[in-house]
């Protein structure tokens, strides 16, 4: 079964500064990976999603990385805004040809300024 | 595409009432996700679909949850009777598999009293 970890739970950054979020999984035979965002009471939003065949996806000042089999992500977020302060979750896409995506519990992020 | 589309946004309920959730997936998506979160559990798949057909419904907590899919534009998560500890937020998926980006409705609050 499938299990996924993020790290930290909990991050506080003052504004500018460059992070990055964690995320490993257990089973590295995925499809792919996806990142999302979500804001206290809203749903959720895609950042990026990365195949399986990549090592890394890029989006503005959002850039993940891959690394299948050491069943590893990493996120990094450069220069921080506080607009940024939200709860961000890794999702793995668990090589079933339907998609079904294990989701880690997420890293809150708090940028101040 | 409007998105995934929820209905209804809130819903509060008394416990043993019987309570619908409604999922309009983005159109030309064939597969579709019911999710439910909560704090302690993080995000839970409970069931997915693929051409409206349900693949894996092992996640579905107990008897009193179904779900359907009469066809590709429209799906419902059924609660019956409903508990207290039913209450999260449950939110909708769709994508097209495989190695595509999920996209997630803005939810449904679920609060039973």
């Amino acid at each position: 079964k499938q299990e996924v970890t993020q790290i930290p739970a909990a991050l506080s950054v003052p504004e500018g500064e460059n992070l990055v979020l964690n995320c490993s999984f257990t089973d590295s035979a995925i499809y792919n990976l996806q990142w999302f965002r979500q804001d206290p009471g809203k749903g959720l939003t895609s950042l990026l999603l990365i195949q399986s065949s990549q090592r890394e996806q890029t989006s503005g000042r959002l850039n993940a990385s891959l690394d299948k089999s050491s069943g590893r992500s990493t996120l990094y977020i450069a220069a921080s805004q506080p607009g940024d302060s939200a709860t961000y979750l890794c999702a793995v896409d668990g090589g079933t040809s339907y998609g079904k995506l294990t989701f880690g519990q997420g890293t809150i992020l708090t940028v101040h300024p | 595409d409007a998105g995934v589309i929820q209905s209804p946004r809130h819903e509060v309920t008394e416990m043993g009432q019987e309570v619908t959730l409604r999922c309009k997936p983005i159109s030309g998506h064939n597969s579709l996700f019911w999710y439910r979160q909560t704090m302690m559990r993080g995000l839970e798949l409970l069931i997915y679909f693929n051409n409206n057909v349900p693949i894996d419904d092992s996640g579905m907590p107990e008897d009193r949850f179904s779900a359907k899919m009469p066809n590709a534009s429209f799906s419902t998560l059924k609660i019956q009777p409903s508990e207290p500890r039913d209450s999260a937020v449950y939110f909708c998926a769709s994508k097209t598999v495989p190695n595509t980006e999920a996209f997630f409705g803005q939810g449904t609050r679920l609060t039973v009293v």
